[in-house]
């Protein structure tokens, strides 16, 4: 059973257009990370959100985390070719340790 | 301040064999959890370290063990390799408390033949 499901699991867009990745979840997390994985490498941390509504840009990219802490989104406007790469949604669990739920990720591709 | 590295890049070995992954958290840092990512799958929580103790476990069979060291490195024991625990296999290092950020390293990708 997959806890945490992202949609879409495939974009290929072109350059310039917009986006929204969505992270969902019937449960509740303490807090919610988004991550960026690039071919081969780890999973790099793009940010973390803590409270139920909160907003947090990171220069084009907006992350929003929902009022009831089960869901989340990822917007991306005017995506640039380096924005490709799969987007990795991971959720807190209040298990008492810092276990991560990830999401089942979604790739993107930006085309020049 | 440096960052999580892990050892070695990739590994190949054969069914039935024992494999050691080992990572070095980054500074300050005081827990590390590993995970292991299938192809094309997000990363599934194996366990966790904390002060050299497992503080918490994945669904992942008792032949996956690990130790931390008092400097907070850590080691991922396999035994008895089988097929399906090709993947990449990723440490990643966090502060215990606050936010949970954790933060990775690149992976070892293990190929069980």
């Amino acid at each position: 059973t997959q806890l945490l499901e992202q949609s879409p699991q495939f974009l290929s867009i072109q350059e310039g257009e917009n986006l929204t990745v969505y992270c969902n979840s019937s449960s509740v997390f303490s807090s919610l990370q988004w991550y960026r994985q690039e071919p081969g490498e780890g999973p790099v941390l793009l940010v973390t959100v803590v409270t139920g509504g909160e907003v947090k840009k990171l220069k084009r990219l907006t992350f929003q985390f929902g009022d009831a802490r089960k869901d989340s989104s990822l917007h991306i406007t005017a995506a640039q070719p380096g924005d490709t790469g799969l987007y990795l949604c991971a959720g807190v669990l209040n298990t008492g340790f810092q276990k991560l739920v990830f999401g089942t990720g979604t790739r993107l591709l930006v085309s020049p | 301040e440096t960052g999580v590295t892990q050892s070695p890049t990739h590994l190949i070995k054969t069914r039935g064999q024992q494999v050691t992954l080992r990572c070095s958290s980054q500074s300050g840092h005081n827990t590390v959890s590993w995970y292991q990512q299938a192809l094309g799958q997000g990363p599934q929580f194996i366990f966790q370290y904390y002060r050299e103790e497992e503080n918490g476990r994945g669904n992942f069979p008792p032949r996956f063990s690990g130790l931390q060291f008092p400097n907070y490195s850590s080691e991922l024991n396999v035994n008895a390799l089988e097929l399906d625990d090709s993947a990449l296999y990723l440490c990643a290092s966090s502060l215990r408390g606050g936010t949970h950020s954790q933060f990775f390293g690149p992976g070892t990708r293990l190929t069980v033949l």
